[in-house]
């Protein structure tokens, strides 16, 4: 089935570093990917999408490419602040089983002023 | 601010009580889902309504029971819970159930089983 692997946090920052947080999926036929976060106390928010190869979402300083030969969908922000502290969650949804969405682990990410 | 509005934020009951979440939305969407989430995980699907019809049960215990009324409104009714089932519930919906269609979600219900 389908699978979405996220790297274990925390991440632990410094306000204005650079920020990685790694995600890779196995799927068959041509999923679409997405990064949602979670802030503490409230729901899941959209943070970016994409749809097909090669294809970047961006949304608030954050990218992620749409990697297709290494099954991957990496979120990066050049600069994080402490505002950005959440937990960040990559998902799935296979175009070929409707809408059901296939979430990774999630990881927290802590940025320190 | 959240599209997604659920009510009420927290909810403390008892093993015997019964009580109803609710969920709202005024996008239009014509899918609608309930997920739990516990602690440090990533949510959960228990049931997606699509057109106002109950269309996947991910095998939830029967003390759970939706309803959707009408294509803005969707309900969790709990009965004879267990504290296991303590977690944040999650309501969203889509525009539909088509794959690049974004799930928008509430903020959720804490629910607590004493």
């Amino acid at each position: 089935g389908d699978s979405v692997t996220q790297m274990e946090g925390p991440v632990t920052l410094s306000e204005e570093a650079f920020l990685t947080i790694n995600c890779t999926y196995t799927a068959t036929g041509y999923p679409s990917l997405f990064w949602y976060v979670q802030y503490p106390g409230e729901g899941l928010q959209l943070l970016l999408k994409a749809t097909k190869a090669d294809d970047k979402g961006s949304n608030k300083g954050f990218e992620a490419t749409y990697r297709k030969e290494t099954t991957s969908f990496h979120l990066e922000k050049g600069s994080v602040q402490v505002s950005d502290s959440a937990v960040y969650f990559c998902a799935l949804v296979n175009n070929n089983a409707g809408n059901m969405l296939t979430f990774g682990g999630g990881t927290r990410l802590m940025v320190k002023p | 601010d959240t599209e997604v509005t659920q009510t009420p934020k927290h909810l403390v009951m008892g093993m015997t009580n019964k009580k109803s979440l609710k969920c709202e939305q005024h996008m239009g969407h014509r899918a609608m889902y309930w997920y739990k989430q516990k602690a440090k995980k990533p949510p959960e699907l228990m049931f997606v309504y699509s057109y106002e019809k109950l269309s996947i049960n991910e095998s939830v215990p029967s003390r759970f029971s939706p309803e959707c009324p009408n294509s803005s409104l969707l309900n969790l009714h709990l009965h004879a819970l267990q504290p296991e089932d303590s977690a944040l519930y999650l309501c969203a919906s889509s525009q539909g159930q088509g794959a690049y269609q974004p799930q928008h979600f509430g903020d959720g219900t804490r629910l607590s089983i004493l």
